[in-house]
């Protein structure tokens, strides 16, 4: 299954409310999870089963849909949210990321 | 706390083996299925394996990319999951994490990663 996230890349401004989309070439149920990676870090997970936020992830960050349309916002974007975003499916071996969101400071 | 801790990367000549090994710490080890992914420099998260628990008589799940070369394991006594990586190519150059997968289809603890450079 391909995910295939859009934009690649985003700029925007401390307070924004920014959309990352994630679209799924065959339908995953709601078995897709959100992560977070900084420069030199692992990976984060921020959402699970596409709309349950991981305990201690801040409530700015949500997440919806559910077969092949899926959405990270984050609703009112702080300074240490610049990062790369992932999309991953778990329904399907195997199991595959999209390719990423970098989200910059305008 | 949970941790997972990778190690045994390093340099090594196409061709040739590496064994990581992922010692995890702070939660019931043998409960929980366990992956490695992979993240080539500067590109993208690529999953790599699973291993499930006893109860899923420790069945694996391979990449493409990797089946037939990398076989993952793992030891319950030993709180550890190891990945054996055979006929390497440049192509398996990255950084290399173990991760927990939780109970509801996430992973939800990740190691800091070991980088495995395959070049001659």
């Amino acid at each position: 299954i391909q995910l295939t996230q859009s934009p690649s890349s985003l700029s925007a401004s401390v307070g924004d409310r920014v959309n990352i989309t994630c679209r799924a070439s065959q339908g995953v149920g709601r078995f897709l999870a959100w992560y977070q990676q900084k420069p030199g870090q692992a990976p984060k997970l921020l959402i699970y089963l596409a709309s349950t936020l991981q305990t201690g992830v801040p409530s700015r960050f949500s997440g919806s849909g559910s077969g092949t349309d899926f959405t990270l916002t984050v609703s009112s974007l702080q300074p240490e949210d610049f990062a790369t975003y992932y999309c991953q499916q778990i329904n399907t071996f195997p199991i595959t990321f999209g390719q990423g969101t970098r989200l910059e400071i305008k | 706390e949970v941790q997972l801790v990778e190690s045994g990367g390093g340099l090594v000549q196409p061709g040739g083996s590496l064994r990581l090994s992922c010692a995890a710490s702070g939660f019931t080890f043998s409960d929980h299925f366990m992956d490695w992914v992979r993240q080539a420099p500067g590109k993208g998260l690529e999953w790599v394996a699973r291993i499930r628990n006893k109860a899923n008589r420790y069945s694996t799940e391979y990449a493409a990319s990797v089946r037939d070369r990398f076989v993952v394991s793992r030891d319950d006594l030993q709180n550890s999951v190891y990945l054996q990586m055979n006929s390497l190519k440049t192509e398996d150059t990255a950084v290399y994490f173990c991760s927990r997968d939780g109970t509801k289809y996430q992973f939800d603890y990740w190691g800091q990663g070991t980088l495995v450079t395959v070049s001659s």
